[in-house]
């Protein structure tokens, strides 16, 4: 089945930086990579998603960047506030199917 | 806007026991899921549902059985309890998109 790597697990940043994840996924088939945040204590979030027909998306200081060739996909925080701290997990689907598969997580901290 | 609610929130078990997880929704979304998160973990598929009456195997589908009886109701069972496993199960439903989770129900097997 679809299987995503996400990288790095740990991110620190100072506070006014940007911060980028980096995830890549197996079934060229994956049409769908939503992003989802999750805070301390609550459930995740969706914040961003990006479709195979775009190779870039942004919504405020969140962008997403897709390169279907190379099977990866990376979320970039411009512009980091302490309220960015969370952690980040991004997730891709199949054409056609209700199927979504998380990476591992990217526990981010912004320090100001 | 709806809701999903998990019951219970708190599940403690002991090793070998069958263990029932409830979910229910009121967006009226086709598509439900059951995720379970390890502690500083990542989410892992169990078993997700496209309709009433349908289930489809993630991943990490050993072990667990699930239900879909109603559309708005997917429950998850936990066949025999591992001794000291702890960790919260996520339930979700989906419109287009977005996938919206339930707070979940934290289980520790004694």
């Amino acid at each position: 089945g679809e299987q995503v790597e996400q990288l790095p697990s740990i991110l620190r940043v100072q506070e006014g930086s940007s911060a980028s994840i980096n995830c890549s996924y197996e079934d060229s088939a994956s049409n769908y990579f939503p992003w989802y945040k999750q805070e301390p204590g609550e459930n995740p979030k969706l914040i961003i998603d990006i479709r195979s027909n775009m190779e870039r998306k942004q919504i405020q200081e969140l962008i997403v960047l897709l390169d279907k060739k190379a099977k990866r996909f990376s979320l970039h925080i411009t512009d980091t506030q302490p309220g960015d701290s969370a952690m980040y997990f991004c997730a891709a689907s199949q054409g056609g199917s209700a199927k979504l598969i998380f990476g591992e997580g990217t526990k981010l901290t912004v320090s100001s | 806007g709806g809701i999903i609610t998990q019951t219970p929130k708190f599940l403690i078990g002991q090793e070998g026991q069958k263990l029932t997880l409830k979910c229910q929704q009121n967006f009226n979304h086709d598509t439900m899921y059951w995720y379970r998160q390890d502690s500083g973990k990542g989410l892992r598929l169990i078993y997700y549902s496209i309709t009433e009456n349908d289930l489809q195997k993630g991943d990490l589908s050993e072990g667990y059985d699930a239900s879909r009886e109603k559309k708005s109701s997917f429950s998850l069972t936990v066949t025999s309890a591992q001794k000291n496993e702890m960790a919260v199960f996520l339930c979700a439903s989906r419109d287009w998109g977005t996938l919206y989770f339930g707070s979940g129900t934290r289980l520790t097997v004694l």
